[in-house]
C-alpha cells in the first residue's frame, strides 16, 4: 500500500518568506509526527498529534514554527520568516494508535528546505 | 539529562567485512530501543526493535543487535557487509513512561568499500 509521503521534495526559499510543507500520512494512521533533520545533528522531534487530542507542541524550537492537522489526516508544518538555521530536512512519520511505542512509525521520504 | 549517543560518526568496512555500530543511552529506565536505517535518498526504515526478553534481537536485511543493560548499550552488528548497507544508521529510544517521542541518536555514516 502507499506509504507517507511528503511534498514538496524539495523546497529553496528566501530569508523572511514563510513555507509550508505538508504531509499525507498512511491511511488509517491517526498517530502522526514531524521531525527535523540539520546536518550533523540527527533527528529532533517537533510535534505529535494523536487524533483528537491536544498535539504536543514540546519540540517546535520557536513561535515561527506551527503546524496543524486536519480532518485527522493531512498535516501542514508551517515555517513563517524563515531563517537561515531553518535549513534542513523535515520527515514526517505516522503510525497506528494502539500499542504505543510496540507500533513502528513509518516516515516518508522528507521535505529538504533550504533557506537562502 | 535523557541521551541517546553514537560515537562513532563514521565507519568505512570491506564488503563481506563484519559491521558493528555503537549505542548507548542515559536513561533513568532501560527505554525502548531501536535501530534505523536512511539509505541515500530515502525515509528512515526501521531495522530492529527491543523492548523486552531475549537480549539477542534479529532484524531485517541481516541485522542483529544486542542489548546490554549493564553497558546500557545496544550495538547493532552484521556479520558480512554488502555494497547495499552503504548508508546512515540511527539509533533511537523511547522512554517507557512517555511512549511516543522517539529520541535519536546523532547517526553513523556507512561507507561500503569493494
Amino acid at each position: 500500500g502507499a506509504g507517507v509521503s511528503q511534498s514538496p521534495s524539495n523546497k529553496v526559499t528566501e530569508k523572511g518568506k514563510d513555507v509550508e510543507l505538508r504531509c499525507d500520512p498512511i491511511s488509517g494512521h491517526t498517530a502522526l509526527y514531524w521531525y527535523r533533520q540539520s546536518l550533523g545533528q540527527g533527528l529532533e522531534f517537533l510535534i505529535y498529534f494523536q487524533g483528537n487530542s491536544a498535539p504536543d507542541k514540546s519540540g517546535l524550537p520557536s513561535d515561527r514554527f506551527s503546524a496543524e492537522r486536519t480532518g485527522g489526516s493531512v498535516s501542514t508544518l508551517t515555517i513563517q520568516r524563515t531563517q537561515q538555521e531553518d535549513s534542513a530536512v523535515y520527515l514526517c512519520a505516522s503510525r497506528t494508535p494502539s500499542g504505543g511505542a510496540y507500533n513502528e512509525q513509518f516516515f516518508g521520504p522528507g521535505t529538504r528546505l533550504t533557506v537562502l | 539529562a535523557q541521551s541517546v549517543t553514537q560515537p562513532d560518526i563514521h565507519i568505512t568496512v570491506s564488503e563481506g567485512a563484519s559491521l558493528e555500530l555503537r549505542c548507548n543511552y542515559s536513561y533513568g529506565a532501560t527505554p525502548y530501543l531501536f535501530w534505523y536505517v536512511q539509505s541515500p535518498g530515502q525515509g528512515l526504515q526501521l531495522l530492529l526493535k527491543y523492548f523486552s526478553g531475549d537480549t539477542l534481537v534479529q532484524g531485517i536485511k541481516g541485522f542483529e543487535a544486542e542489548f546490554k543493560r549493564s553497558q546500557s548499550s545496544f550495538n547493532l552488528r552484521k556479520p558480512s557487509v554488502h555494497w547495499s548497507d552503504a548508508a546512515e544508521y540511527f539509533c533511537a529510544v523511547v522512554s517507557r513512561s512517555n511512549d511516543y517521542k522517539l529520541s535519536f541518536g546523532a547517526g553513523t555514516t556507512v561507507t561500503v568499500r569493494a
